[in-house]
């Protein structure tokens, strides 16, 4: 059974950086093929894709928001982290983390975990 | 502005057939494969057609997708009153290395 879980703060202040934590089980990140991303969700708004790492350390990031952006996978622990500077009102949202066999393909999902930024 | 163009609402009856419309453009619904998700209320996506017309299990065969040239559809027969939710499109863009999602079509069930 696959799952998936973000951990990470609920609450953090303008400009600061933004750590997110899957964990994941069922499957394995150094698999070829297994790649694990990012998607948040703005409350009311549509779906946005931040970032993916795939089984190999390919790393694919929205080019929107690459330069804030960092993602890493420790294979050992089955856990991949996401890190974003500089936070702003406007990055408050849920946090998805998903599992990826291909691009825009992703069959399983955590429950996510919403972020507010304020001060 | 999304990538990808959905209508913002879809309606219909309890056993009618509804369609949700994606477009998109050469660069990524026009030569990728596009996925489709349905989010019901409070809870996460789900993955509910893959490479535009395959679908995962567990999925009723009442959902199907297609796709032609640079646009992409959702279809659903029979509806149900339990599918009134979001449904997302999405593609990878070749131009701009990213995965690309539609605005989400809010489908309601009259």
């Amino acid at each position: 059974q696959i799952t998936l879980k973000e951990s990470g703060p609920t609450l953090v202040k303008p400009t600061q950086t933004l750590t997110l934590t899957c964990t994941f089980s069922g499957f394995s990140l150094s698999s070829t093929g297994v790649g694990v991303g990012w998607i948040r969700q703005p409350p009311g708004k549509a779906l946005e894709w931040l970032a993916l790492i795939y089984w190999d350390d390919d790393k694919r990031y929205s080019p929107s928001l690459k330069s804030r952006l960092t993602i890493t996978k420790d294979t050992s622990k089955n856990q991949v982290v996401l890190t974003m500077t500089n936070m702003d009102p406007v990055d408050t949202a849920t946090y998805y983390c998903t599992r990826s066999v291909q691009l825009g393909n992703f069959a399983y999902w955590g429950q996510g975990t919403l972020v507010t930024v304020s001060s | 502005q999304s990538v990808l163009t959905q209508p913002p609402s879809a309606s219909g009856t309890p056993g009618q057939r509804v369609t949700i419309s994606c477009s998109g453009s050469s660069s990524n619904i026009g030569s990728n494969y596009v996925h489709w998700y349905q989010q019901l209320p409070g809870t996460a996506p789900k993955l509910l057609i893959y490479r535009n017309n395959q679908r995962p299990s567990g999925v009723p065969d009442r959902f199907s997708g297609s796709k032609s040239g640079t646009s992409a559809s959702l279809a659903i027969s029979g509806l149900r009153s339990e599918e009134e939710a979001d449904y997302y499109c999405a593609a990878w863009d070749d131009s701009l290395s990213a995965v690309v999602f539609g605005g989400g079509t809010k489908l309601t069930v009259l």
